[in-house]
């Protein structure tokens, strides 16, 4: 039961703003936007989350649509070592839980 | 000083065998996980303590056995190893027990080669 669908990859130029969609069309209330990435052969990486409201980090910027039923996810100056897998998790849970990864997107940043 | 430290990072043994990987979180976290990515990719939760008490055991084979000693150590040992255990395995922790807020730091991970 896939909660989010992502394209399955992107490319992006280097010092672009890379934009990475999200749809969760049946996210509940309760329920918030996670971002992680993970490079090659490395742990995933935590990048924001949210729940109503726009977010922004020193990483990335999070824009949710007004229902909730779709977001992205923005780096606005994309490097070479952003090249990742990006997922986006829905979450609700009670702060012990597992996260559900599901497939992602392939981000490639191109020279 | 890293945060989330696993060993070892890999790990090459035969079918039958019996393996443990090790993993310390240095955070002050009250929550520990282990996840398992297959050759696929596929990242999945296997299970998730919280104060050293087991909190999720998704359907994993009673042959992992999890072992937490103290809130910053999780270990996973592995018994009877089978052809389909080979993955890389990630440990992660959390801050843990608040709604909604899951930001999990991962391990460098291990990959595991049953022959």
């Amino acid at each position: 039961d896939a909660k989010t669908t992502q394209p399955p990859s992107m490319d992006c130029a280097e010092g672009r703003a890379a934009n990475l969609p999200c749809n969760h069309s049946t996210i509940s209330g309760n329920e918030y936007v996670y971002w992680y990435r993970q490079i090659h052969s490395q742990g995933p990486q935590y990048i924001i989350h949210g729940l109503k409201n726009n977010e922004t980090n020193e990483m990335a910027s999070l824009i949710i649509t007004e229902d909730r039923k779709s977001s992205t996810l923005i780096l606005p100056h994309a490097t070479l070592r952003d090249t990742a897998v990006y997922y986006c998790i829905l979450y609700s849970g009670g702060g012990a839980d597992g996260l559900t990864f599901g497939k992602g997107t392939h981000l490639i940043i191109q020279p | 000083d890293t945060a989330v430290s696993q060993t070892p990072k890999y790990l090459v043994t035969q079918m039958g065998n019996d393996k443990s990987i090790k993993c310390e979180q240095n955070l002050g976290h009250d929550t520990m996980y282990w996840y398992k990515q297959d050759s696929k990719k596929f990242l999945k939760i296997m299970f998730s303590y919280n104060n050293k008490e087991l909190i999720i055991n998704e359907t994993v084979p009673n042959r992992f056995s999890p072992k937490s000693p103290d809130k910053a150590h999780l270990n996973l040992h592995i018994n009877s190893l089978e052809l389909g255990d080979s993955a890389v395995y990630f440990c992660a922790s959390s801050p843990g027990g608040l709604a909604g807020y899951n930001e999990q730091f991962f391990g460098p991970g291990t990959r595991l080669t049953v022959l």
